[in-house]
């Protein structure tokens, strides 16, 4: 158990629909971040949160956002889903901006599946 | 960050060592050799880093070259449980971001 908790662990939805994915950073860390990994593109990273603020962005659609609350727990919003949205998404944590050694811990993932 | 290049899948005896290759040819001085795993649809675990000098945990070995154009991951005794992907990743230290970039990694088959 990483201590990184992601909900809901599977998600069913249809295109066009807008869903929201909740990621709850181990006690203590800071830093959230978002994958994508879908069967071709592997593990992509998407954004980085860190106290609240944007850190770094990657490969993220307009159609995505994500957002980090004062409790630090994170959202990922994804709308106007389209089938090739299907994917594991996974979050992960750190203690801060810039971890020396270099770890992150990773949740479960959420597995959408857009039909 | 330096591009990794790893074999695309490789299988072992369990109980043996599995030593895992990763070539980073174009390496920097101030990147570290990062190694994480994925076992099946699970979220990525960190195993070892490194710099330069070889290190272990409890987890596995990690061999560098003098040159640090390469490195080996070693599971010392390979169980069924250590069926996954292994990714190696360099990365500067204190890379701004603190992300990290998967590659393809190496499926690893461990076989009883």
């Amino acid at each position: 158990d990483s201590g990184v908790t992601q909900t809901p662990k599977h998600l069913i939805t249809a295109t066009g629909q807008r869903v929201t994915l909740r990621c709850s950073p181990r006690s203590g860390d800071l830093s959230v971040y978002w994958y994508q990994q879908s069967l071709d593109q592997g593990l992509q990273f998407l954004i980085q949160y860190y106290n609240g603020e944007e850190r770094a962005k990657g490969n993220i659609l307009e159609r995505f956002s994500a957002q980090q609350f004062p409790d630090l727990h994170s959202e990922l919003n994804l709308s106007s889903l389209e089938l090739g949205d299907s994917a594991l998404y996974f979050c992960a944590s750190s203690v801060g901006v810039e971890v020396y050694t270099g770890e992150l811990f990773f949740g479960e993932g959420s597995r959408l599946t857009v039909l | 960050d330096a591009k990794t290049t790893q074999p695309t899948s490789m299988d072992c005896a369990e109980g043996r060592a599995a030593n895992l290759p990763c070539n980073h040819s174009t390496i920097s001085g101030n990147e570290y050799v990062y190694w994480y795993r994925q076992i099946h649809s699970q979220g990525p675990q960190y195993i070892i880093h490194g710099l330069k000098n070889n290190e272990t945990n409890e987890m596995a070995s990690l061999i560098i070259t003098e040159d640090r154009k390469s490195s080996t991951l070693i599971l010392p005794h390979a169980t069924l449980r250590d069926t996954a992907v292994y990714y190696c990743i360099v990365r500067p230290y204190n890379n701004a971001g603190n992300m990290l970039t998967f590659g393809g990694g190496t499926r690893l088959m461990v076989k009883p």
